[in-house]
Parts: structure tokens; sequence; C-alpha cells
């Protein structure tokens, strides 16, 4: 059971360069995130999904855009990267809408704009 | 939103135990309190979690007064292996679709 996984784990763009950032989960939940991390901070929602076909805006939305067309994957993707959006990106799921549903998290994909 | 506030750090021995209490003094009735942990270069890993009163876990226990507007997570204990930074989450994804935002935590240094 291989939970939450992210490809690719490491990646360096330069400024204005497009990329897709990967997130598969096995568990069959129906709830997927994506977060940012940046050093010495918590992570910070930038858009998430209530179901497949389903995306919405979280607290830092812009410059990203997301799809879930299959219910396993949730793909983030920058169209034109910038030096800001330097970061680790954690993707997570959960079964449930409520808070009692725990997040799942993946081991997070370094991304690096030049 | 819940906001939450926590100490940015502490530091402990290894054998003693450790209360980290996070505040959310406009949590909803709803919300749960959740506990993540998270290690370098790792995502967060779910601790424990509660509504009200007091849960317990084979790692940790969560202590909730009535009023809800606290929480406090013990760690009884610890090892060096709990360094790490802690995160406390209020919320839900209700039909008011709010989002579930993670404070800046707190970081826990555990000494020899």
């Amino acid at each position: 059971n291989a939970g939450v996984t992210q490809t690719p784990k490491f990646r360096v763009l330069k400024t204005g360069q497009s990329m897709t950032l990967l997130c598969a989960q096995d568990m069959n939940h129906e709830y997927m995130y994506w977060y940012r991390q940046d050093p010495g901070m918590g992570l910070r929602l930038i858009h998430y999904s209530v179901g497949e076909g389903t995306t919405a805006k979280g607290e830092v939305p812009d410059g990203y855009n997301v799809s879930r067309l299959k219910k396993q994957n949730f793909l983030l993707g920058l169209e034109s990267a910038a030096p800001s959006q330097t970061s680790v990106y954690f993707c997570a799921s959960s079964y449930g809408d409520r808070g009692n549903s725990p997040l799942h998290f993946g081991n997070g994909t370094r991304l690096t704009v030049t | 939103l819940a906001k939450t506030t926590q100490p940015i750090s502490m530091d402990s021995y290894e054998g003693q135990e450790v209360n980290i209490t996070c505040s959310h003094n406009n949590i909803a009735t709803n919300d749960y309190i959740t506990w993540y942990q998270q290690f370098p270069s790792q995502g967060p890993r779910f601790i424990i979690q509660g509504y009200k009163t007091k849960v317990t876990n084979e790692v940790a226990s969560l202590f909730i007064p009535a009023d809800r507007k606290s929480s406090t997570l013990s760690l009884p204990r610890v090892s060096l292996s709990d360094t790490a930074v802690y995160y406390c989450l209020v919320g839900a994804l209700d039909t008011g679709r709010r989002a579930l935002t993670f404070g800046s935590g707190t970081r826990l240094q555990v000494q020899p």
C-alpha cells in the first residue's frame, strides 16, 4: 500500500517554464489537497478537490492550476514559473470532508525556480 | 477560518513528558482538533485527533477543555526521535468549504 505518491521528488525550472506535479493516492480517498511549505513556515493550502472532476481554491491559489480527471490523481500545474514559487510542495488526501478525516501526505516535491 | 497559535519552539530532554498547547479561540462547533508531526524532508504525519475531553493512543494524549478554545498535546517520555515540528490543525471542509490551514507549528528539540 503506497499511500500518497508524488512525482517528481526534485525539479529545477527556469523562470517562465511550465511543469506539472503529479499526485497519486491508492486509498480511494475522495478529497485531495495541494500545499506549499516555505522555509520555517507552516503549510499553506493552494488548491483542493472534493471529488473527481472538482477543484477549489485554497489560501494561495495564484499562479497555479489543478485538475482531478481521475479520482486517484490530482495534478498541480505551473504555467509560467516564478522564483516566488520556489518551495516544497506537498500533496495530501483524506476519505471525508470533515475535520475528523486525517490527512495523509506524500513526501513532497522540492521545486527551485531560477 | 479557525486560526491557531502555538509556541514557536520547545526544548526537552530524553525521558521527560512534553506538553504543547495550541490556542484556537474561534473554533467552530463542528471543528475537530488534529495534531501532526513532521520530520525534515517528509510530509506531516497524523498523530492524534479529538473533539472534546481527552483522547489517548499509543503515541500521545490530547487534552481538550470544555470550552474547546485550546488543546494540549502530551508526549510521554520523549526520545531523540521525537525531535520534529508539531502542527495543530483545526477545521473542517464542511458545506461552507472552509479550508484546512496549518499554523507555523512548534519545533521540538529533544536532547540527550
